[in-house]
């Protein structure tokens, strides 16, 4: 597609319940990158695909967060046990090459309600 | 540390005024700094970046200056609009591999 697209656009889920966010990134780029957005605040990184390689999974914030890249292409982000402060805007960009060289383009992200 | 320092939080300017947003970093080995844009619901757009070879760069009312000695860098948007109102952040890549965000700036443009 043209741009990064981000499934479901928004989520309610209750307390205690997995989820899994999805995401399409714009074809031909082998970046990937998942990032949160609490309300109000800035962007937190979560986790870097690159290519083949393996993920940078250092701002994951507990084991109860995963993500997996099937095929170089559509990523999903899964949370399980949702917990009340996982409510977030949860952003995908993806990116041609490196950060440097090529930067980012955003999906419009989802919002995760967790009731 | 390797976070972005932003301020200030909140920006609030008549339309036709100036509005400016500073960021400051502490890696040295920092070498692109891009300024996006979020409005309500959607994803941040990138408007202007800046890299570290380069003191300035402009894009019509926008422009980015970097103070590689001093590890900051600032946004101008000059003749401001009602439609600039947004929540602008500023970032910084690391490594070529990830990108670290300021806190974001909630500008306001008063018509």
């Amino acid at each position: 597609g043209a741009g990064v697209s981000q499934s479901p656009s928004n989520k309610v889920t209750e307390k205690g319940k997995d989820v899994e966010l999805r995401c399409d990134p714009i074809s031909g780029h082998t970046a990937l990158y998942w990032y949160r957005q609490s309300l109000g605040q800035g962007l937190e990184f979560l986790i870097y695909f690159q290519g083949n390689s393996a993920p940078d999974k250092s701002g994951l914030p507990s084991d109860r967060f995963s993500a997996e890249r099937t095929g170089g292409s559509v990523s999903t982000l899964t949370i399980q046990r949702t917990q009340q402060e996982d409510s977030a805007v949860y952003l995908c960009a993806s990116s041609l090459g490196g950060a440097s060289d090529y930067g980012y383009t955003f999906g419009s992200g989802t919002r995760l309600t967790v009731v | 540390g390797e976070n972005v320092e932003q301020h200030p939080s909140t920006l609030s300017v008549q339309e036709g005024d100036s509005a400016v947003i500073k960021c400051t970093y502490s890696d040295s080995a920092s070498n692109y700094f891009p300024w996006y844009k979020q409005e309500l619901g959607k994803g941040p757009q990138l408007i202007i970046d800046i890299r570290s070879n380069v003191g300035e760069k402009k894009d019509q009312r926008i422009a980015v200056t970097l103070n590689k000695t001093a590890k900051h860098f600032s946004l101008h948007i000059t003749e401001t609009q009602p439609e600039d109102s947004a929540v602008y952040f500023c970032a910084r890549t690391h490594n070529n591999n990830d990108m670290r965000f300021g806190a974001g700036t909630r500008l306001t443009v008063k018509p």
